[in-house]
């Protein structure tokens, strides 16, 4: 079966460092693009970037860029998202997701179910 | 970055309504749109694509329009299972952005 799945809920303090992880099973992870979207309590999806595991070819939204490292083990078909310091704003669901297209990259074709990141003292 | 702004931001509506999304971009982005809609507790399910492509086994109820700044999603006859969120991505630009999102609620 095609599917991403995604490193199981974490709870951290503030400070403290964390890699979560997405592991692709059923189609050549080391092809696709693995983008990573952020959504925070109650709101929307926002973009933090994508990477390429073929190579780690990596673009960062900006907002995000410094923020996070988006890694890639193209041996295991697994991509990372990194922080070294949380804060409590880092509190978000976080999902990976394929990223595709026709002509031109940019949609997201096949998601992960998300791992919930809290950060509190 | 480009701004995406949907409206409503929450529709009401009943089974069978015919009901209509819009999405509006601050620049131009061609037809690099994508559609998705969320279910709460869930990840996002990916719809259509380059504005107006349904994805493979995406219900036909569901389709979209639109180019440059202006689109939307229509669902030509809401179903139960449509109740739900759902979000614009552009990706003609870095960094991709999403509009903050539609709920469309049972009225």
């Amino acid at each position: 079966e095609v599917q991403l799945v995604q490193s199981g809920a974490e709870v951290k303090k503030p400070g403290e460092s964390l890699k979560i992880s997405c592991t692709g099973f059923g189609y050549s992870f080391t092809n696709n693009w693995i983008g990573w979207v952020r959504q925070m309590p109650g709101k929307g999806l926002e973009w933090m970037g994508i990477i390429y595991p073929g190579d780690s070819e990596t673009r960062y939204n900006p907002s995000f860029q410094g923020q996070v490292t988006i890694s890639a083990d193209k041996s295991i078909s697994t991509a990372y998202l990194q922080w070294t310091s949380l804060k409590a704003s880092d509190t978000a669901m976080y999902y990976c997701a394929r990223a595709f297209g026709v002509v031109l990259l940019g949609y997201f074709d096949l998601w992960g179910r998300g791992t919930l990141v809290t950060v509190s003292s | 970055d480009i701004q995406m702004t949907q409206s409503p931001s929450t529709l009401s509506a009943s089974v069978g309504d015919r009901v209509t999304i819009t999405c509006r971009a601050s620049q131009s982005i061609s037809s690099w749109l994508a559609w998705y809609q969320q279910k709460p507790g869930k990840a996002p399910k990916f719809l259509i694509y380059k504005a107006s492509t349904l994805e493979s086994g995406v219900p036909s109820r569901f389709s979209g329009s639109g180019s440059g700044t202006e689109f939307s999603l229509t669902i030509s006859s809401l179903q139960p299972d449509d109740f739900a969120t759902y979000y614009c991505q552009q990706y003609n630009n870095y960094p991709w952005t999403f509009g903050q999102g539609t709920k469309v609620e049972i009225k």
